[in-house]
């Protein structure tokens, strides 16, 4: 079965620095791969995905993330980080599609942000 | 646009009570899909309707169920409230491509249910 892992609860970074949040996934066949970002009593808005072509994917904000077949890993990263990065982030993978041709959204469990001033 | 909406925001329930949740898709997307988010388990799939059918489900039980109308609206509906049941409800809508639904999902900012 597809999934992915969010190996760490909680990433502290300093403002200005650089940020990584780190997902790893386990798929059959190629992988779609998602991040998303929910603050504080919102739900969760798209920042980036990765389907095909180029490892490194460009997003909104300010982050990216690469794709890295070979660790199996689709880290997401900021050059310098902003206090207003601070949220909860989730990284997902879309599941095989069933015989109905449509498929769901598997999420990881989540990494909090904290940038600090 | 419009973004996803859901209604109501909050909700307090007791035990053995039923509940149901509102969500209202961005308008053009017919596929509306439902996960619990909870602190430890993360985003939890609940099922996705597409055009008023029923085209994914998780492993949630039976108590769970919901429904599309033909606006694309949606429904989900919680029967005999456990306290487990008590998590952040969202909803999130998707465009469609050809007669399936396709892209990245659009979450609305949720229900919060608790359960006394």
């Amino acid at each position: 079965a597809q999934s992915v892992a969010q190996p760490e609860d909680q990433v502290n970074v300093a403002e200005g620095n650089p940020l990584t949040v780190k997902c790893t996934y386990s798929v059959s066949g190629n992988p779609y791969l998602f991040w998303y970002v929910q603050y504080p009593n919102r739900g969760l808005q798209f920042l980036l995905k990765y389907i095909t072509g180029d490892n490194l994917v460009k997003g909104s904000y300010g982050f990216e993330a690469e794709f890295n077949k070979s660790q199996t890993s689709f880290h997401l990263k900021k050059p310098s980080a902003l206090v207003s990065d601070s949220a909860l982030y989730f990284c997902a993978v879309r599941d095989k599609s069933d015989t109905s041709g449509t498929y769901k959204y598997i999420f990881g469990t989540g990494t909090r942000l904290k940038v600090l001033a | 646009k419009a973004g996803v909406t859901q209604t109501p925001r909050y909700l307090i329930k007791t035990r053995g009570q039923q509940v149901t949740l509102s969500c209202s898709p961005i308008s053009g997307h017919r596929s509306v899909s439902w996960y619990q988010q909870t602190p430890g388990q993360g985003l939890q799939f609940l099922f996705e309707y597409f055009s008023e059918t029923q085209r994914n489900k998780g492993n949630f039980p039976g108590r769970f169920s919901g429904r599309q109308f033909s606006n694309s609206r949606s429904e989900m509906n919680v029967s005999t409230l456990e306290l487990g049941d008590s998590a952040l409800y969202l909803c999130a809508s998707r465009p469609t491509s050809g007669v399936l639904p396709a892209g990245e999902q659009y979450f609305g900012p949720g229900t919060r249910l608790t359960v006394t």
